[in-house]
């Protein structure tokens, strides 16, 4: 059974940096890759970004480019999201969720991790 | 970017009744390999989305078949046949075809 378990919730001051980790398991984590994607209060889904298993290839929203860091650990099966420069704007629920095949460059989703509230506050 | 539009904002139904969520989107969505990558998911309240339907039409495992879904080019629809209490949810479409994926904004489906 496919499972992606982020860490716990976060608070930060606005010039900050938040680290978001998602543990993944039940699949083979070499094969599929992993999108990030957040949510803010009451609002829609906006999709951050896009990593490759290996860590070799990354793809970024243009919102944020210059701002978050995607990274993974095959030892751990874990992939990590570091935004910085935290404003007010970012406090959301950030997502994992699991992309395509790494031979397919579709960009769907299917499984969802629980979701990590960071909250941006002075 | 593609942008998906949904309708209904809201949906109130009844205990039982049927209820139909509509998706546009912006540009066709066939991927080059000859699918449709349009999925479904379900946000329960305080819950992360669950994936309903992917490629359009196909229930992932587990989800009950009271739900539906159809469409082609730009048009799509999300159907629920009988709704239950344990539907009560917001519901988005989402396109994985074209970068970046895109999601509708949402319709939430609650008890008349």
């Amino acid at each position: 059974q496919v499972h992606l378990v982020q860490s716990g919730a976060e608070v930060k001051k606005p010039g900050a940096s938040v680290k978001v980790s998602c543990k993944t398991s039940g699949y083979t984590f070499t094969t599929y890759n992993i999108h990030w994607v957040r949510q803010a209060p009451g609002q829609g889904f906006e999709w951050m970004g896009i990593i490759d298993p290996n860590g070799h290839s990354t793809r970024h929203s243009q919102s944020f480019q210059d701002r978050v860091t995607m990274t993974t650990d095959t030892s751990t099966t874990t992939v990590y999201m570091e935004l910085s420069s935290l404003r007010s704007e970012d406090t959301a629920v950030y997502y994992c969720a699991r992309g395509p095949p790494v031979y397919s460059d579709n960009s769907g989703i299917d499984y969802w991790g629980q979701g990590t509230l960071v909250t941006v506050s002075s | 970017d593609v942008v998906m539009t949904q309708s209904p904002l809201s949906l109130p139904v009844t205990l039982g009744q049927p209820a139909s969520i509509s998706c546009r989107s912006s540009q066709g969505l066939v991927y080059s390999d000859g699918n449709t990558y349009l999925n479904w998911f379900q946000q329960r309240p305080g819950q992360s989305p669950r994936r309903l339907i992917y490629k359009v039409s196909n229930r992932d495992s587990g989800v009950p078949d009271r739900f539906s879904a159809s469409g082609s080019g730009t048009e799509f629809t999300l159907k629920i046949n009988r709704v239950e209490a344990e539907d009560v949810a917001i519901y988005y479409c989402m396109q994985g075809t074209h970068w970046p994926p895109t999601f509708g904004g949402g319709t939430k489906v609650e008890i008349k």
